[in-house]
């Protein structure tokens, strides 16, 4: 089955902790995208990709950093700089200007 | 940034009623695009209109674009309780928003409860 995938789908961190969530594709799409989500709000951009080896910054990049060294493949680190890491994060991908498909999401926690 | 805002917030309907949201955005683009969100899922592409086209359907679902009065809207007839989620509205590929690319920027989404 073609799809976007996401692990884990629940994850822990505690306070001063970096920790990566995966995002998988087989869809062939060029575009990746990270978005954040919290509760009752739309989703917010983190970083984006284009291309292999190539990504952007969002709207709200500060504390998170991505690698696209595969076309599969767009992992998003939330970093001990990210000072409320706790929401909602999706990830999509796409061909260029057209319709996005999501992953199921990772539901992010600080303890 | 976020640049659609949907009205309105929540809605609350009974089966079988259509439902209408609305979508205001800010500046031009170059599609428009309704999502849907379960709770707690990821989002579903719904439909995307073009910005020369001015209505678009898809089974109950019926779309309209005003580029004038920079808004569209999102019908859904018969409801059923299956449609109960969120729907978000997103524009993508503004000319003035080039630090995005081709990313979307979405709304807040209307809450939409459909009971039976």
């Amino acid at each position: 089955d073609g799809g976007i995938t996401q692990s884990p789908k629940y994850l822990f961190r505690k306070e001063g902790q970096n920790v990566t969530l995966s995002c998988e594709q087989n869809l062939n799409h060029d575009a990746m995208y990270w978005y954040r989500q919290d509760p009752g709000q739309g989703l917010r951009l983190i970083y984006y990709s284009q291309i292999v080896n190539d990504f952007q910054k969002g709207d709200i990049a500060e504390g998170y950093s991505v690698s696209r060294e595969k076309k599969e493949s767009f992992p998003l680190t939330v970093t001990s700089a990210q000072k409320n890491p706790t929401a909602f994060y999706l990830c999509a991908s796409s061909f260029t200007r057209t319709e996005q498909f999501f992953g199921p999401g990772t539901r992010l926690t600080v303890l | 940034s976020q640049q659609g805002e949907e009205d309105p917030q929540a809605l609350s309907i009974q089966e079988g009623e259509n439902a209408t949201m609305n979508c205001s955005y800010k500046t031009s683009i170059n599609n428009l695009q309704w999502y849907r969100q379960n709770s707690g899922r990821g989002l579903v592409h719904l439909i995307l209109i073009r910005s020369n086209e001015r209505e678009k359907h898809s089974g109950r679902l019926r779309v309209t674009l005003d580029t004038s009065k920079k808004s569209s809207s999102l019908l859904i007839t018969a409801s059923r309780a299956a449609d109960t989620a969120s729907y978000f509205c997103a524009t993508g590929g503004s000319k003035t928003n080039s630090n995005s690319g081709y990313a979307l920027n979405f709304g807040k989404g209307t809450s939409l409860l459909v009971t039976p």
